[in-house]
């Protein structure tokens, strides 16, 4: 399996709700990321995990809350979220978190919230 | 900190013309620099990296330090090339990866 695999595909939430978003891998990677793409815009980095730490969160509000449980595993708990995170969430994934490394994409969770 | 900047939102070319993308970077280390392409209802994928020095598709990228640039080229450009393309740096410690805004290539028959 040489995929990063992302479900749900599309998601429409309430303010209220409490949604997650999930993402596997089984290539063995070490380094998994999830990013934040608005409509015409490049990803943004949001959280990256490294051998299942949390090693990077780029300023996310506490609504978003990531969890890695195993090394191929990685979701995104989504809680009293507001309109303006509507966008298409990105999951990746790279072998050790090496700087000459390329992140493999998963396509992505559109997510809505009304 | 680290940017990446794509001047060019469109780019608009007939089959058969060369092509440029442009890429420029502000990084205070030594950067690590990719092109990732979108093909339309696809996932990201990485393109090329400059480590690698290879041509995929058609397509080169030169590192030039001195420019701070890493612009795409391709010498004819073909129709199934039209895509989304993001040049993208990644710092030293290798978990950050910044993307340019994107430069979408439409390429006419």
């Amino acid at each position: 399996d040489t995929e990063v695999t992302q479900t749900p595909k599309h998601l429409v939430m309430g303010m209220t709700n409490k949604k997650s978003l999930k993402c596997e891998q089984h290539m063995g990677h070490r380094a998994m990321y999830w990013y934040k793409q608005k409509a015409k815009k490049p990803p943004e980095l949001m959280f990256v995990y490294s051998y299942e730490k949390l090693s990077i969160n780029e300023s996310v509000p506490s609504r978003f809350s990531p969890e890695c449980p195993n090394s191929s595993l990685l979701n995104l708990h989504l809680h009293a979220l507001q309109p303006e995170d509507s966008a298409l969430y990105l999951c990746a994934s790279s072998l050790l978190g090496s700087s000459l490394e390329t992140q493999y994409f998963g396509p992505g969770t559109r997510l809505l919230v009304l | 900190a680290q940017r990446v900047t794509q001047p060019e939102k469109l780019l608009s070319v007939f089959k058969g013309a060369p092509v440029e993308l442009k890429c420029n970077y502000s990084y205070s280390g030594s950067p690590e620099l990719f092109w990732y392409v979108q093909y339309s209802r696809q996932r990201l994928q990485l393109l090329l990296r400059h480590i690698s020095r290879e041509s995929i598709k058609g397509f080169t990228a030169d590192l030039n330090k001195g420019e701070t640039s890493f612009h795409l080229k391709k010498p004819f450009a073909q129709e199934e090339d039209s895509a989304m393309y993001y040049c993208a740096l990644q710092n030293n410690a290798g978990n950050m990866l910044t993307f340019g805004g994107g430069t979408r290539l439409m390429v006419k028959p």
